[in-house]
């Protein structure tokens, strides 16, 4: 079975600065880890993914993650944050052999102030 | 394309009534899911649908959940009786496979309130 865990409840910075929203995770096999976004009254969106190769993925509005697998973990970034970015933020794993068991972290809230 | 389609998107109702939620998938998405979001968590799976046959329903709670997928295509959720602790967010989700591995999408969601 697999497990996620972020750390952070609540992020606050702001606009322009730099963010980064931590996901750690657990499992006995190899997995695939995704990111998303939810906006407030909407569904989740898929911010970008990781399967295999460069442990550096780029996905959409400028977020990117790297995968750390000795530590377990799978870190989202963005250089600059804008007050649009302003949304709860999910990680999630599935098993890497195809797998659709998607397992999702509790989500950090992430504010950006003016 | 169109995305998934939930209604209602909002309901209230007292404690032991029931209710159901309407889910249709991205046309040609086999895979159809419906989550529950507690406030303040992360989506938790119910069911998982492959076609019309259920693939996981482990974390439903089946005295009082029920689902079922019509033909392959909509799905219904329904809670008969409802609790308190039943107030969240029901998410409905399709997937496809993209780019080496599966994508899920996911509807709006229904925001159930129970009291």
């Amino acid at each position: 079975a697999q497990s996620v865990t972020q750390l952070d409840s609540q992020v606050p910075v702001f606009e322009e600065a730099p963010v980064e929203l931590r996901c750690n995770y657990s499992s006995s096999v190899s997995v695939y880890l995704f990111w998303y976004v939810q906006y407030p009254n909407q569904g989740l969106q898929l911010l970008l993914k990781y399967l295999s190769g460069s442990t550096l993925v780029k996905g959409i509005n400028g977020f990117e993650a790297e995968f750390n697998k000795s530590q377990t973990s799978f870190h989202l970034r963005k250089p600059s944050v804008h007050i649009s970015d302003t949304a709860e933020y999910f990680c999630a794993v599935t098993p890497g052999d195809y797998g659709q068991n998607f397992v999702f972290g509790p989500g950090t809230r992430l504010s950006v102030l003016p | 394309e169109a995305g998934v389609a939930q209604s209602p998107r909002y309901k209230i109702i007292e404690k032991r009534q029931s209710v159901a939620f309407w889910c249709n998938p991205i046309s040609g998405h086999a895979t159809l899911y419906w989550y529950q979001q507690i406030l303040g968590q992360g989506p938790k799976l119910l069911i998982q649908f492959q076609n019309n046959g259920v693939v996981d329903d482990s974390q439903l709670p089946k005295d009082r959940f029920s689902a079922e997928r019509l033909k392959g295509v909509d799905s219904t959720l329904k809670i008969q009786p409802a609790k308190l602790e039943d107030s969240a967010v029901y998410l409905c989700a399709s997937s496809l496979y993209r780019d080496s591995s599966y994508e899920q999408y996911f509807g709006p969601g229904t925001r159930l309130t129970v009291t």
